[in-house]
């Protein structure tokens, strides 16, 4: 079975600071990668999705993310964060062929004005 | 958007009852899963289908059962609830084929606790 590793468990930053959330999996083949982003009180929402190309994704609202093969890690990045940002975040993976997601334990980001 | 919309939306129960929870969709798509969200765990995956009438055991699916008689419709059950059940449901679909139309669209959740 894949797995899918979020090391940074609960993040705080001040407004305007740079963000930098890891991602890594655990599987050798082709895979499809996603990050979502849950609001307070609200369900997951897609931020971005690699599948093919350019490693490097732009998705909503300022974030991107980079896929790097050879570190089996798929990064997210975003270069000035605002409050509104606030959120809980989940990386996931789904191989190529197969048929299930597998999603990370989530970090949790907390933006101070 | 309410493509995707769970009933209940919240639900306190007890110990041993028989709980349902439902989920329906407005975008057509073939497949659905349910997932619990716990602290510090994640989403974890329940069940899932690809069709009506196909399911497929997940991660975590002792203790919860589920149907798909409608391609729009996936329910989850919890046949006698216990305490450690209490958690976030969600439910998610997705398009059938290669990508890029694999990707989830979730429910708002339902929040379930078991007294």
């Amino acid at each position: 079975a894949q797995s899918v590793s979020q090391h940074n468990h609960h993040v705080i930053l001040s407004e305007a600071a740079s963000l930098e959330l890891g991602c890594n999996y655990s599987y050798g083949g082709t895979v499809n990668l996603f990050w979502y982003v849950q609001y307070p009180g609200q369900h997951l929402q897609l931020l971005l999705k690699y599948f093919s190309g350019d490693p490097l994704v732009k998705g909503i609202k300022g974030f991107e993310a980079e896929f790097i093969k050879s570190k089996f890690s798929f990064n997210l990045r975003k270069p000035s964060v605002q409050w509104s940002d606030t959120a809980e975040y989940f990386c996931a993976v789904k191989a190529r062929t197969g048929n299930q997601f597998y999603f990370g334990t989530g970090t949790s980001l907390t933006v101070i004005p | 958007d309410a493509d995707v919309t769970q009933t209940p939306r919240n639900r306190i129960t007890k110990t041993g009852k028989r709980i349902m929870l439902e989920c329906s969709q407005t975008k057509g798509h073939d497949r659905m899963y349910w997932y619990r969200q716990d602290p510090g765990l994640g989403l974890q995956l329940i069940y899932y289908s690809f069709d009506v009438k196909d399911i497929n055991k997940g991660e975590i699916s002792d203790g919860y059962s589920v149907s798909r008689q409608a391609q729009a419709k996936f329910s989850l059950s919890l046949e006698s609830a216990i305490p450690n059940q209490t958690a976030l449901y969600f439910c998610a679909t997705s398009e059938s084929g290669t990508p890029p139309h694999n990707e989830q669209f979730f429910g708002p959740g339902t929040r379930l606790t078991v007294l």
